[in-house]
């Protein structure tokens, strides 16, 4: 019940498509939900996050789609560039009982083909 | 300001030996946390730590590691009598308060990777 399953394993996307990243949860206490960056030999970095009180959440290129019925959740990254290509991780947390005890997704490596 | 500094970044350690990793939070922050990522996968929670205090060890190992953060100086994560399968990466993050985001944002450093031969 504290798993958190990502889809797909690998990606690779055309510049200036759109990549989508899916992620699902079984935990219904979890309510927050984060989506990290992740670069070879470098740390995760917290490129968006959302709460289960919205459905969406833009931020530039980068946007969270959450459907707290089916408990899943997509990244959207629009006129994907190859500087996006990295490794992404979605997460979860209960905020209640340590927000930042994160459970993570398995990670999607993305491709930015030129 | 400096970020979430780690080191050493790469230790290769013989089967049998100790491992310690060490942590600074970036400035002004007072709560870390350990995840360890193996191969091919997502980060696992291990640990969180105030000063001199344990919060919530639910994801370490019952032997063989432990986890300090003291009132002076880095968290460190000690690895006793490594073997093959402590092979990852271990990253550490902190936070400037044990609350919930996003105003309260946790910081990854770099990650230590661990090799046992």
């Amino acid at each position: 019940q504290q798993q958190v399953k990502q889809s797909p394993q690998s990606l690779i996307v055309q510049k200036g498509g759109i990549s989508i990243i899916n992620c699902a949860y079984e935990n219904t206490a979890f309510d927050y939900f984060p989506w990290y960056q992740q670069f070879p030999g470098k740390g995760p970095a917290l490129l968006i996050a959302i709460r289960p009180d919205v459905s969406e959440k833009k931020e530039g290129r980068f946007t969270i789609s959450f459907n707290k019925s089916a408990k899943q959740f997509s990244l959207h990254i629009m006129d994907s560039q190859p500087g996006d290509s990295a490794t992404y991780f979605c997460a979860a947390s209960n905020m209640g009982k340590g927000a930042q005890k994160l459970v993570f997704g398995q990670g999607t490596r993305l491709t930015i083909n030129p | 300001n400096a970020g979430v500094m780690q080191n050493p970044r790469h230790l290769v350690r013989r089967r049998g030996q100790e491992a310690r990793l060490r942590c600074s939070p970036m400035k002004g922050h007072s709560h870390v946390y350990w995840y360890r990522q193996l191969p091919e996968e997502g980060l696992k929670f291990m640990v969180y730590l105030q000063k001199e205090n344990i919060i919530d060890e639910s994801g370490m190992p019952k032997e063989r590691f432990s986890a300090e953060f003291p009132k002076e100086g880095p968290s460190i994560l000690r690895i006793q009598q490594v073997v093959r399968g402590d092979s990852a990466a271990y990253f550490c993050a902190s936070s400037s308060t044990g609350g919930p985001p996003p105003g309260n944002t946790i910081y990854f450093g770099e990650g230590s990777w661990l090799t046992v031969v």
